[in-house]
């Protein structure tokens, strides 16, 4: 069975220039996340969906940052315009989503981006 | 907010015993999760204990929790060369869901 499947996997653009993230997360998992990790940190929630209803956004900086989950499934996240600062490696992962118990949550390998 | 600690690197000798150190300090955590990334891949989850527990062991790891000092420790036997990567200590923080709080990580090296 397939992974997370993130694309692409390297980005390099110019600041100001917008970038989008896309993700496929395994078949059957309900909850979606997007996740910055800053190089030697440990990964930060951006964003986490229930189906296509985002449950959790308080730390995805709206002004440049959006995302969507349209029909529940695969999800984009698009940053626009791109600072020096958002250089990092964006991973997205799903899991089953049942309340109240233990939860694994696969990652995908990420999409590292590099804003010059 | 949750703030999680870990000692950045470690060194081990193949063979020996790997300690991988963790505090946390929200005490309303109910699960504590361990994952492990490699070089250029996502991360994997290797093990979790549930926050009513003090020990944990599956095959090779075995996880400590101190619920009074809110330190949590990961003890891989027998460390292999393969062992060597990064392992993310990760409360999760109650409210609604389970929301994982990541610490920045411990690298482990392991020698011949």
């Amino acid at each position: 069975e397939a992974g997370v499947v993130q694309s692409p996997r390297y980005k390099i653009i110019e600041k100001k220039q917008p970038v989008a993230f896309w993700c496929n997360p395994i078949s059957g998992h309900n909850t979606l996340y997007w996740y910055l990790q800053n190089l030697g940190q440990g990964p930060e929630l951006l964003i986490r969906y229930e189906n296509e209803e985002a449950v959790d956004d308080s730390q995805l900086p709206k002004d440049r940052f959006s995302a969507e989950r349209l029909k529940g499934v695969d999800s984009t996240l698009k940053i626009q315009p791109a600072e020096l600062g958002d250089s990092a490696v964006y991973l997205c992962a799903s899991s089953l989503g049942v309340a109240g118990r233990p939860e694994e949550l696969f990652f995908g390998e990420g999409s590292r981006l590099t804003v010059l | 907010g949750e703030d999680v600690e870990q000692s950045l690197f470690l060194s081990v000798r193949e063979g020996d015993s790997s300690v991988i150190n963790c505090t946390y300090t929200d005490s309303s955590s109910t699960y504590l999760y361990w994952y492990k990334q490699e070089p250029g891949a996502g991360l994997q989850l290797l093990t979790y204990i549930f926050s009513n527990m003090d020990m944990k062991q599956d095959q090779r790891l075995t996880v400590l929790l101190n619920k009074k000092d809110k330190h949590l420790s990961l003890r891989i036997a027998d460390t292999q060369t393969g062992d060597s990567a990064i392992y993310f200590c990760a409360p999760a923080v109650s409210g609604g869901y389970n929301k994982l709080i990541f610490g920045a990580g411990t690298r482990l090296a392991v020698h011949p």
